[in-house]
């Protein structure tokens, strides 16, 4: 089983440059997530998914964009890459969300450098 | 409002020593608690999760937690670290159906 699988692992883009990080899950998983997590500031949520075609916001969705077509992917957009956008990006999904078998399993994250 | 909050940035360890990482909760009601932990250059892992019945929370790789609601505190133990230990551990929370909210991490240091 891979489990959750991101790519790239790193990547540097140029002020105004745009990319798509990818996410995938072979576990038939629902629930999926896009965090950032930036140094001594924890996991912030950008974008979530409940099952395919559903999206919705998180606490920081500005500057990004998703979509969910199958249940196995779930791809953030960058459209116009900004500095602050700085950051390591997790993807996670998840089986159940808000109930004792919870448990999100996360993807070994993606460094984004924007410069 | 639902935060948690981890008062610890770094913590030095003996290999050996017992530990024990602090996390705090916010929140109106009993709260879906989780600690998860984050080796270096990977993603996070679930150690335990406290939903409700016994406060005190058994989990992966010899961790324990315990609920103290009187406190509102989940703080992670360990009576014998290892030196494999050394890695960031975050604290969550998620109350009923909202977000779940993560601390700010504590990293972990493992002397010999």
């Amino acid at each position: 089983n891979a489990g959750v699988t991101q790519t790239p692992k790193f990547r540097i883009l140029k002020i105004g440059q745009s990319m798509t990080l990818q996410c995938a899950q072979d576990m038939n998983h629902n629930y999926m997530y896009w965090y950032r997590q930036d140094p001594g500031m924890g996991l912030k949520l950008i974008y979530y998914s409940v099952g395919a075609g559903i999206t919705d916001k998180g606490e920081v969705p500005n500057g990004y964009n998703v979509s969910r077509s199958t249940t196995e992917d779930f791809p953030l957009r960058l459209e116009l890459a900004a500095p602050s956008q700085t950051s390591v990006y997790f993807c996670a999904s998840s089986y159940r969300q808000g109930g004792p078998n919870e448990k999100l399993f996360f993807g070994s994250g993606t460094q984004l450098s924007v410069l | 409002a639902q935060s948690v909050t981890q008062p610890d940035i770094h913590i030095t360890v003996s290999e050996g020593a017992s530990l024990e990482l602090r996390c705090n909760y916010s929140y109106g009601a009993t709260p879906y608690l989780f600690w998860y932990v984050q080796s270096p250059g990977q993603g996070l892992q679930l150690l335990l999760k406290y939903f409700s019945g016994d406060t005190l929370v058994q989990g992966i790789k010899g961790f324990e937690a315990e609920f103290k609601r009187s406190q509102s505190s989940f703080n992670l133990r360990k009576p014998s670290v290892h030196w494999s230990d050394a890695a960031e551990y975050f604290c969550a929370l998620r109350g009923g159906f909202q977000k779940l909210v993560f601390g700010t991490g504590t990293r972990l240091l493992v002397s010999p």
